[in-house]
């Protein structure tokens, strides 16, 4: 079984409905990460959390939210979908404790059709 | 945000070549990162590089830490098909607290 899940893997939404992308982990890890990835771009954070009570907000947050259900849950939302928010969305979890705590580990992605 | 720069942003290689790919930043960073990513799938670590001047392989991949902490570099020796994929650096600049920013990419593309 994969360490870092997302649901839906794929989503097709017309502008202004709400959806939510989901993310799990088995890692037992702290962090967890939202990503968009566009082409030519990379990836961009959106939103982290480095506990259940720790949100903090990336680089282009704007037009998402976020909720940390538990250590192992992590959600994304986009309140009011728009065209430019099409975009493959990873996410990304780390371990702040021992050694390997700066690394990150990614989701398989969830690629979003806003029409 | 930070500023990655990425090349070459594509790459056709014969099987067999090497294939060397960099990444420089306009700041300090205390942290580097090499991940691949296959269609479909995310991003998947290759190296990290916590020190300045580490030099780190992984099979046939080698990556360094720039001295100046601002570059990093990723080289594949003797490749082969299954190396084709897009390369992302990513870095982590000092007191940031944990947020990384990543490159946009260099996609490989290998000739059995």
């Amino acid at each position: 079984d994969a360490d870092v899940t997302q649901t839906p893997r794929n989503r097709i939404t017309k502008t202004g409905k709400r959806i939510m992308l989901e993310c799990s982990q088995t890692k037992g890890h702290d962090r967890m990460y939202w990503y968009r990835q566009d082409p030519g771009l990379g990836l961009r954070l959106i939103y982290y959390s480095f506990d259940v009570k720790d949100i903090n907000k990336g680089e282009i947050s704007d037009g998402y939210s976020v909720s940390r259900q538990a250590q192992a849950k992590f959600s994304l939302s986009l309140e009011s979908a728009i065209p430019n928010q099409t975009a493959l969305y990873f996410c990304a979890t780390s371990d702040s404790s021992g050694g390997a705590w700066k690394t990150q580990y990614f989701g398989p992605g969830t690629r979003l059709l806003v029409l | 945000g930070q500023q990655l720069n990425q090349s070459p942003q594509s790459m056709f290689i014969q099987e067999g070549e090497d294939v060397s790919m960099n990444c420089t930043s306009s700041s300090i960073f205390n942290t580097w990162l090499w991940y691949k990513q296959d269609p479909g799938e995310g991003p998947v670590l290759l190296i990290a590089l916590y020190k300045a001047g580490e030099l780190t392989s992984n099979g046939r991949l080698t990556a360094q830490f720039g001295i100046t902490r601002k570059d990093s570099f990723l080289n594949i020796s003797a490749s082969i098909p299954s190396d084709v994929g897009i390369y992302f650096c990513a870095g982590q600049p000092l007191n940031t607290g944990n947020q990384f920013y990543f490159g946009t990419g260099t996609s490989l593309t290998v000739i059995p």
